[in-house]
């Protein structure tokens, strides 16, 4: 069955600093792999998604297939990327849906 | 452009009682989702649908309903309340394929 980890409930770094939330995931076949973030007061958006390779507000993913891992990284955390963050992959079965791990709040701190 | 519209946003109910989570999406997106969100377990899929008239069962769906008439409207349905349902209620949707999900702002459930 698939399944999304991130093994940190709470990551709390200091403003500057780099920042790295954790994702594993177990999938069969190739996933495509989204990150979601919520900041305060705000609804669950899309922040990226693998297959698009981008850089989002300073955040970027690498899909790791050989340690099933999809790592948000970014090199100088924010005050303003405090929030909720949620990794995430397509099913089980049809119909678009995703799996969500259990998120990670992270808080940075001034 | 309103998106992912629902409501109420808080909402108390005794065990037993019944109520319906509105769940309106004005992006003509044929798939909608429900989800739960229980602190540090992250969001679990209770039904979804993939057009309307068509409705499916996602990974926790006991104790609740859903009908999906137009391709606006999702509405879901808990029967006989239970301590177990609090929690808050997500709903989301997409266009066809892998394309991101767009979410509501959350129905805060609590059940006494």
């Amino acid at each position: 069955a698939q399944r999304v980890t991130q093994p940190e409930k709470l990551l709390s770094v200091f403003k500057g600093a780099p920042v790295e939330l954790k994702c594993n995931y177990s999938y069969s076949g190739s996933p495509e792999l989204f990150w979601y973030v919520q900041y305060s007061r705000q609804r669950l958006q899309l922040l990226l998604r693998h297959i698009s390779r981008e850089s989002i507000k300073g955040f970027t993913a690498d899909l790791n297939k050989g340690e099933t891992s999809f790592h948000l990284k970014k090199p100088f955390a924010q005050e303003e990327d405090s929030a909720m963050y949620y990794c995430a992959l397509p099913g089980p079965g049809a119909g678009n849906m995703l799996t969500f791990g259990g998120g990670t709040r992270l808080m940075v701190k001034p | 452009n309103a998106g992912v519209t629902q409501t109420p946003k808080f909402r108390i109910l005794k065990i037993g009682q019944s109520m319906t989570l509105q769940c309106a999406q004005d992006m003509n997106h044929n798939y909608m989702y429900w989800y739960r969100q229980d602190p540090g377990m992250g969001l679990k899929l209770i039904y979804y649908s993939v057009g309307a008239g068509i409705t499916d069962k996602g990974e926790v769906p006991n104790g609740y309903n859903v009908s999906r008439s137009t391709t606006e409207d999702f509405p879901l349905r808990l029967e006989l309340a239970a301590p177990s349902q609090t929690s808050v209620y997500f709903c989301a949707s997409s266009s066809t394929g892998i394309s991101p999900l767009h979410f509501g702002n959350g129905t805060r459930l609590t059940v006494t």
